[in-house]
């Protein structure tokens, strides 16, 4: 069965300096991988996603992700953190159905950006 | 565009009270979802509809949830004889079609069940 790990509850990261986001993976065939953000009292917002192709995978607000298969590991990263960066950020994978698909999500990872 | 949109966005509910919370997808998406997330873990996959199907209800945790999808576009996902460990966030996404990866999630309605 597909499932994700984020092993860090919370990552704090002073503005202006890089932050890494840590996801590892299990997975039977070919990963799809997701991250998504989440801002109190709002749902998830898709960040970026990373199918097939380039390892590294660029998405919104100055995110970006890189797959490394060997390791199974999906790892978010910016290089200089914003306070408005402060947010629950949780990694999925995609979980094939018999009709369609799911995904499945780890337990999330607090971020905390201090000026 | 609009994105999901869900309603209520808050809900206090007696023990026992039936709930019907809505979903109004992204206009056109064909696959819709809905998920739990319970206090302080991820979102867990309650149910899927590809048009007015309900393809995989796998994910309901009783015989006391039921969602529909009428036309295939607004959904409703129904909780009978609520209980207490129904307190949650409920989350609708959407996503374009069967094939396609990426689902949009609305802010999701906060139930709370006294």
């Amino acid at each position: 069965a597909q499932s994700v790990a984020q092993p860090e509850d919370q990552v704090n990261v002073a503005e202006g300096n890089p932050l890494t986001v840590k996801c590892t993976y299990s997975v039977s065939g070919n990963p799809y991988l997701f991250w998504y953000v989440q801002y109190p009292n709002r749902g998830l917002q898709f960040l970026l996603k990373y199918i097939t192709g380039d390892n590294l995978v660029k998405g919104s607000y100055g995110f970006e992700a890189e797959f490394n298969k060997s390791q199974t590991s999906f790892h978010l990263k910016k290089p200089s953190a914003l306070v408005s960066d402060s947010a629950l950020y949780f990694c999925a994978v995609r979980a094939v159905m018999e009709y369609g698909n799911k995904l499945v999500f780890g337990a999330g990872t607090i971020l905390r950006v201090k000026s | 565009g609009a994105g999901v949109s869900q309603s209520p966005r808050y809900k206090v509910a007696k023990r026992g009270q039936d709930v019907a919370l809505r979903c109004d997808p992204i206009s056109g998406h064909v696959s819709l979802f809905w998920y739990q997330q319970a206090l302080g873990q991820g979102p867990e996959f309650l149910t899927y509809f590809q048009n007015e199907a309900q393809l995989d209800k796998s994910g309901l945790p009783s015989d006391r949830f039921f969602a529909e999808r009428p036309e295939g576009s607004v959904s409703t996902l129904k909780i009978q004889r609520t209980q207490q460990e129904d307190s949650a966030v409920y989350l609708c996404a959407s996503s374009v079609n069967r094939g396609s990866e990426t689902q949009y999630f609305g802010p999701g309605t906060r139930l709370l069940v006294l």
